[in-house]
């Protein structure tokens, strides 16, 4: 199984300033069909549901505020929030979904606002 | 509009069953497929099962395996998942979740539902 590790755990931006989260996954999610990372990105706020935000290592969601960026590929990734608002603090989770038929999640980052 | 509802979470005692339900509406139902994801309190998030869009294909994490059933109505546009032999470690809000429309992954989820909290304990 593909173990995905996320850091730090927890993360502290004053707002306006960038925001990395860094998801490493225990073997490659390099989808070799298409040449593609299946690497996602979501976000958790309190007392709602996950919301997709990035697929694809960097491609975003519709909707999806372009602050927001994914990079990476192979085992190493990364979620940029390129200038931190007041919504954004959440608790963030990576998944791969390249090991069908069964999918796995980081244990998530929680950012807060300095 | 994508709307994911669950129902039929509550306390129960452990070796005990429940039934979770997820109804659908605002898209395709048969069209994809369809998951439930959970999380623990205060934890992070955990796969537990996938059903294609046919009902034909099921899958299970080792955790849950020969436990818990995954199953789908076409006509009434609902998900389900059946739990025997409820465990402590069961306890969770249970997540319904929708097969992405921009890939051809079923286990990439583009929208969740609200969750219906699931207690096992005596």
């Amino acid at each position: 199984d593909i173990v995905m590790t996320q850091s730090p755990d927890s993360l502290a931006v004053s707002l306006g300033e960038r925001a990395t989260i860094n998801c490493k996954s225990s073997q490659s999610v390099l989808n070799s069909s298409n040449n593609k990372n299946d690497l996602a990105w979501y976000q958790q706020k309190p007392g709602q549901p996950p919301k997709l935000l990035i697929y694809w290592a960097s491609t975003r969601e519709s909707g999806v505020p372009d602050r927001f960026s994914g990079s990476g590929s192979g085992t190493d990734f990364s979620l940029t929030i390129s200038s931190l608002q007041a919504e954004d603090v959440a608790v963030y989770y990576c998944q791969q979904y390249y090991t069908t038929p069964m999918c796995s999640f980081g244990q998530g980052t929680k950012l807060e606002i300095k | 509009e994508v709307q994911l509802l669950e129902s039929g979470g509550g306390l129960v005692q452990p070796g005990g069953s429940l039934r979770l339900s997820c109804a659908a509406s605002g898209f395709t139902f048969s069209n994809y497929a369809m998951s439930w994801v959970r999380q623990a309190p205060g934890k992070g998030l955990e796969w537990v099962s996938t059903i294609s869009g046919s009902g034909a294909t099921t899958s299970y994490a080792d955790s849950v395996k020969g436990r818990f059933t995954i199953s789908r109505d076409r006509s009434r546009k609902t998900l389900y998942l059946q739990m025997i032999f409820l465990r402590a470690e069961d306890t969770a809000v249970y997540y319904c979740a929708k097969e992405s429309a921009s890939t051809s992954s079923w286990y990439l989820f583009d929208f969740w539902g609200q969750g219906t909290l699931v207690t096992v304990s005596s």
